[in-house]
């Protein structure tokens, strides 16, 4: 079965500027989850979707959004870009929204902010 | 606040060398404990789920324990295969199935 996938990889852009990322959840899987992982913060959880809802939100501003969709592949966007957006942003999928689901992690986009 | 923290921060071991990483937590109710392994420029990968004090889960030469503070990640006569960064996350009733990280622990084992 094919893991998490992520896409792009890496991204390089300038402040101000908007970005969409792309996770494409394992097959079956329902929920897909979002980190940002800096090195002074760690993981950070941004947003859960389930259903093409947003079932969960983590402590960030407005500019971070994302969205689901039927397929359960989901995006999140970053609009006006900032110098702190630079981070490896983790998609995770589980099969279902419950607790103690397992999430599991795709392979990250790292994304610089110049 | 739920918060998760990790010990030590960094750990260098010898291949062979049994030690014991620390996660300590203070959540508003567990409602799990997960532990995941992450390799430099890869996302994490899941090793185990502990739902409730007492619990153990092994897989091959790691053991994960659960207490009502804490939990330990023991890894028994390390190969340098081993080495990585492993997370330790809670999810926490008020932080719905959100999972919270600890800022991770960084293990190198030499030959």
């Amino acid at each position: 079965k094919a893991g998490v996938t992520q896409t792009p990889r890496y991204l390089i852009k300038t402040r101000g500027q908007q970005v969409t990322l792309s996770c494409s959840p394992i097959s079956g899987h329902r929920s897909v989850s979002w980190y940002q992982q800096t090195p002074g913060q760690g993981l950070q959880f941004l947003f859960e979707y389930f259903s093409e809802t947003q079932r969960n939100k983590g402590n960030f501003p407005g500019r971070f959004s994302g969205r689901q969709f039927s397929n359960s592949r989901s995006e999140m966007n970053v609009s006006t870009l900032e110098l702190g957006d630079s981070a490896l942003y983790l998609c995770a999928s589980s099969l279902g929204q419950g607790f103690l689901e397992t999430q599991y992690f795709g392979p990250g986009t790292r994304l610089l902010v110049l | 606040e739920d918060q998760v923290t990790q010990s030590p921060e960094a750990l260098r071991l010898q291949e062979g060398e049994s030690s014991s990483l620390n996660c300590s937590y203070t959540v508003s109710g567990l409602r799990g404990l997960f532990w995941y392994r992450q390799d430099p420029g890869k996302g994490p990968e899941f090793l185990f789920t502990l739902y409730s004090a007492g619990e153990e889960k092994e897989k091959e030469r790691l053991k994960a324990t659960l207490t009502k503070k804490e939990s330990f990640l023991h890894i028994t006569a390390p190969k340098p295969e081993d080495s990585a960064t492993y997370l330790c996350a809670v999810q926490a009733n008020q932080a719905g199935t959100a999972l919270i990280f600890g800022k991770g622990t960084t293990l190198s084992v030499s030959s």
